[in-house]
């Protein structure tokens, strides 16, 4: 099956520090990838959108000069928590998907971000 | 809209009784429906999925119903095991709105032995 691996699995760092995820579908290109964030006992809220060589689309209420998603390969998404503060501690998951409409989106393990 | 999980709802089943996981979805234009399962501090992991024009679904030991009526969505589980337990989260895409996965608000499922 589709493999997608997230990097780092966990990290701390210090109020006011940038902290970059990556996000890389193994075994298959990937023309579109998610990023979600899950707060816990929460259920996962879409941030944003982001397909090869464009800009990501951002649901609303999410930062995007906060949250700096670059997609630059079909294989690669990373998301970039600029300036975290500890209320951007939470778990962030990305997924991939390879196709369009019913096109399973297939999730990657998730990185636990705690802010100090 | 989007759906928000504040609380999650906890099914607790004898280990080798059935289980029924139920979700109420938002959108009638949602035209594709997942369930996923999630153990602690991991990604969702694909169940099984629906089609908006089927109203039901079978894989093994797991079936999903759809009625679309009432917008709602059901995971049965036969005989649950102990590694059936985990979060349970339902999906809806909803295509013309840039084909976009919302999450329902989640179930826990814990399972006696």
């Amino acid at each position: 099956g589709a493999v997608v691996s997230q990097h780092p699995s966990w990290v701390i760092c210090k109020s006011g520090t940038s902290v970059k995820i990556e996000c890389r579908s193994l075994d298959f290109q990937a023309t579109t990838m998610f990023w979600y964030r899950q707060f816990p006992k929460q259920s996962l809220m879409l941030m944003a959108t982001s397909n090869e060589g464009s800009k990501a689309t951002y649901e609303q209420g999410v930062e995007k000069d906060k949250f700096l998603i670059n997609h630059a390969s079909l294989t690669l998404s990373t998301l970039t928590v600029t300036s975290a503060h500890p209320e951007d501690s939470s778990f962030y998951i990305c997924s991939a998907r390879v196709g369009g409409q019913y096109n399973e989106q297939f999730f990657g393990p998730g990185t636990r971000l705690t802010v100090l | 809209g989007e759906s928000v999980g504040l609380h999650l709802p906890t099914l607790s089943v004898q280990e080798g009784d059935n289980s029924i996981i139920n979700c109420a979805y938002s959108n009638s234009a949602s035209d594709y429906f997942i369930w996923y399962k999630q153990e602690s501090g991991k990604g969702p992991q694909f169940i099984i999925d629906i089609r908006s024009n089927m109203d039901k679904r079978q894989g093994q030991r797991v079936t999903v119903l759809l009625n679309k009526t009432v917008k709602h969505l059901s995971l049965q589980i036969a005989a649950t095991q102990p590694g059936d337990s985990a979060v349970y989260f339902c999906a809806e895409n909803i295509f013309e709105n840039g084909n976009k996965l919302v999450f329902g608000a989640g179930t826990i499922l814990r399972v006696k032995s």
